[in-house]
C-alpha cells in the first residue's frame, strides 16, 4: 500500500526558531510533494509544492526534496505564533505526465510554536 | 469570487438516514475531489471527477455515491448513514490533474455526526 510518513508531533519550537517538519513516502515513481498548512477546525491551504530534487525557497519557507531517500520536508525560519498548525505532506504517487489526478496525504505534524 | 463552498457546515444524522452534501466551485475548475478526514489522521479520498459526467473511486468510496452533471457542482451522496461515516468531509477542485501540479483549492467543510 502507497504511504506517506509523518512524525504527528506535537512539534514545539520557540519564536524565532526554525521548525523542521519531515515527511517521508514508499512509493518510489512519486512525482510532486505538497505542504499543506491546515489551522484547527478550518480547511487546508497549500504552502509550498516541490517536484525537483534540491530546495526551494518562498519567503521563510523552504522544502527539501530527496527522492533517493524518499524523503520530503518542510522548513520554516523565524517561526511564529501565527505558523501554528497541522501541516500536511501531500505526495502524487501515480505514473507522471499528468495522467494521475491524486493526492495521497500523510496524518500530519502539530507545530506549537510558543512565543 | 467564491471559491468552493460547501453545504452544510454541520449535520447530525441518525443512522439509517440519507443525506447529500452539497459543493460547488465557481473558478471553472474541471478536477474536483471529495475527501473525508478523521481526528489525527490526514485526508482519504472518497471519490473524485476529471469533469461533468466522469467519476472514479478512490481510497475509501463504500457507503458514498457522486455524480458530476455539471462543472461547478459535485454532490456526495451518504446512502444509510453509518457511525463510521463521522468526520469532516472536505471538498476539493483544481484547474489541472495532480499529476500537473496543479494545486487543489478546498472548501471550508462539512462536520457529520452519525449517532
Amino acid at each position: 500500500q502507497k504511504e506517506v510518513e509523518q512524525n504527528s508531533g506535537p512539534l514545539s519550537v520557540p519564536e524565532g526558531a526554525i521548525a523542521s517538519l519531515n515527511c517521508t513516502y514508499s512509493d518510489r515513481g512519486s512525482q510532486s510533494f505538497f505542504w499543506y498548512r491546515q489551522y484547527s477546525g478550518k480547511s487546508p491551504e497549500l504552502i509550498m509544492f516541490i517536484y525537483s530534487n534540491g530546495d526551494k525557497e518562498d519567503g521563510r519557507f523552504t522544502a527539501q526534496l530527496n527522492k533517493a531517500s524518499q524523503y520530503v520536508s518542510l522548513l520554516i525560519r523565524d517561526s511564529q505564533p501565527s505558523d501554528s498548525a497541522t501541516y500536511l505532506c501531500a505526495v502524487n504517487m501515480g505514473p507522471g505526465g499528468g495522467s494521475n489526478y491524486k493526492l495521497t496525504f500523510g496524518k500530519g505534524t502539530l507545530l506549537t510554536v510558543n512565543p | 469570487n467564491a471559491g468552493v463552498t460547501q453545504t452544510p457546515k454541520f449535520r447530525i444524522l441518525k443512522i439509517g438516514q440519507s443525506m447529500t452534501l452539497q459543493c460547488t466551485q465557481d473558478m471553472n475548475h474541471n478536477y474536483m475531489y471529495w475527501y473525508r478526514q478523521d481526528p489525527g489522521m490526514g485526508l482519504k479520498l472518497i471519490y473524485y471527477s476529471v469533469g461533468a459526467g466522469i467519476t472514479d473511486k478512490g481510497e475509501v468510496p463504500n457507503g458514498y455515491n457522486v455524480s458530476r452533471s455539471t462543472t461547478e457542482d459535485f454532490p456526495l451522496r451518504l446512502e444509510l448513514a453509518a457511525p463510521s461515516q463521522t468526520s469532516v468531509y472536505f471538498c476539493a477542485s483544481s484547474s489541472r490533474g495532480s499529476g500537473d501540479l496543479g494545486e487543489q483549492f478546498f472548501g471550508p467543510g462539512t462536520r457529520l455526526t452519525v449517532l
